[in-house]
């Protein structure tokens, strides 16, 4: 059974640009879950998706924005990039309300 | 939302030593406690969790506990190893909701 699958794998931006980043979910899990992981700031809740409709989001400004598909892929998309997205973007999904199971994430470096 | 706090942010122990980690929350409503480890460089991986209607889970070296009284949750492990070196992270969430709330993490470091 393929895992969470994550693409691209690490990415380099500029300021100003915008970026889009693709998770697939195990086949079979209709939840889909962002994080952003900094060094100081631990894991922090972007938004999660169910069955195409984001059903919860957390405290980051308009710029982060998501959505899913039919097949449960999901992709997240920050605009007007900023130094401070640099970030390990880590998306996970599950099969019930129990039970992450984490892709490898996409390291964005914003320079 | 929820709020999950975790103490201690870094923890050093000797091999063979016990640790533990512990952690709050805010939101009466949540009845899902798992904990990840994260290995440097890797993703985090469920490494035991808890239930609301259960106090107390162990898996070999591994035990949580949970006080629904005070909102607080605990990880044990035991006979620490080398390999044990890793960020912990404690996270709560509800039931039929997928709102998963981390704590900010804690850095075991075991010394051999």
């Amino acid at each position: 059974k393929a895992g969470v699958t994550q693409t691209p794998r690490y990415l380099i931006k500029t300021r100003g640009q915008q970026v889009t980043l693709s998770c697939s979910p195990i086949s079979g899990h209709r939840s889909v879950s962002w994080y952003q992981q900094t060094p100081g700031q631990g894991l922090q809740f972007l938004f999660e998706y169910f069955s195409e409709t984001q059903r919860n989001k957390g405290n980051f400004p308009g710029r982060f924005s998501g959505r899913q598909f039919s097949n449960s892929r999901s992709e997240m998309n920050v605009s007007t990039l900023e130094l401070g997205d640099s970030a390990l973007y880590l998306c996970a999904s599950s099969s019930t309300n129990y039970g992450y199971t984490f892709g490898s994430g996409t390291r964005l470096t914003v320079v | 939302g929820e709020n999950v706090e975790q103490h201690p942010s870094t923890l050093s122990v000797q091999e063979g030593d016990s640790a533990v980690i512990k952690c709050t929350y805010s939101d009466s409503a949540s009845n899902y406690f798992p904990w990840y480890k994260q290995e440097l460089g890797k993703r985090p991986q469920l490494i035991i969790d808890i239930r609301s209607n259960v106090g107390e889970k162990k898996d070999q070296r591994i035990a949580v506990t949970l006080n629904k009284t005070a909102k607080h949750f605990s990880l044990h492990i035991t006979e620490t190893q080398p390999e044990d070196s890793a960020v912990y992270f404690c996270a709560a969430s509800k039931r039929n909701n997928n709102d998963m709330r981390f704590g900010a993490g804690t850095r075991l470091t075991v010394k051999p």
